[in-house]
């Protein structure tokens, strides 16, 4: 049972390229999240999922896309990267959505030069 | 939307000393407080959680209390021990989707 598992740990982009970031995770948890975390800041929800087929915007979506194909993937795809994605990004699941704590994933640093 | 703020940001205790972090919250609608701790590069683990129909939750030397009428809520540590330093993070949700997270307290236990 592997949890939750992210890739890549650590990735530098030049401005203006794309890249996905995996998510995968093992617990047939239909609620999947992306969070991105900034120096000194809490954590800021992405995008979500609610089950395969089925996304939504969080509370900073501009400049990313996901898609939920399956349970068990949530990839997390940067168009157009910008300075201001630096960020180490963090997937994570739950069981149920509100009051159940979430699984994260290990996480991936993202350095956009 | 719902606003969580945590305090103190930084916090520096002796071993066997308690720690307290506080996280006050905005939305009253707010049912669900979990707390993560985050040691340095790694993932954000859950290590509590209190609904609102509790008031205080303890789990060896870690407690949650919980005051709805105020809406703050704070984590407790006894009997602190180096294993304890890291960042920790409360949050909050109402039952949906959204988790609000503090933007966490660095917490060092000096030996």
């Amino acid at each position: 049972n592997a949890g939750v598992t992210q890739t890549p740990k650590f990735r530098i982009l030049k401005i203006g390229q794309s890249m996905t970031l995996q998510c995968t995770q093992d617990m047939n948890h239909n609620y999947m999240y992306w969070y991105r975390q900034d120096p000194g800041m809490g954590l800021k929800l992405i995008y979500y999922s609610v089950g395969a087929g089925i996304t939504d915007k969080g509370e900073v979506p501009n400049g990313y896309n996901v898609s939920r194909s399956t349970t068990e993937d949530f990839p997390l795809r940067l168009e157009l990267a910008a300075p201001s994605q630096t960020s180490v990004y963090f997937c994570a699941s739950s069981y149920a959505q509100g009051t159940y704590g979430y699984t994260f994933g290990s996480g991936t640093r993202l350095t956009v030069v | 939307g719902e606003n969580v703020e945590q305090h103190p940001s930084t916090l520096s205790v002796q071993e066997g000393d308690s720690a307290v972090i506080k996280c006050t919250y905005s939305d009253s609608a707010s049912n669900y407080f979990p707390w993560y701790k985050q040691e340095l590069g790694k993932r954000p683990q859950l290590i509590i959680d209190i609904r609102s129909n509790v008031g205080e939750k303890k789990d060896q030397r870690i407690a949650v209390t919980l005051n709805k009428t105020a809406k703050h809520f704070s984590l407790h540590i006894t009997e602190t021990q180096p294993e304890d330093s890291a960042v920790y993070f409360c949050a909050a949700s109402r039952g949906g989707n959204q988790f609000y997270f503090g933007t966490g307290t660095s917490l060092t236990v000096i030996p």
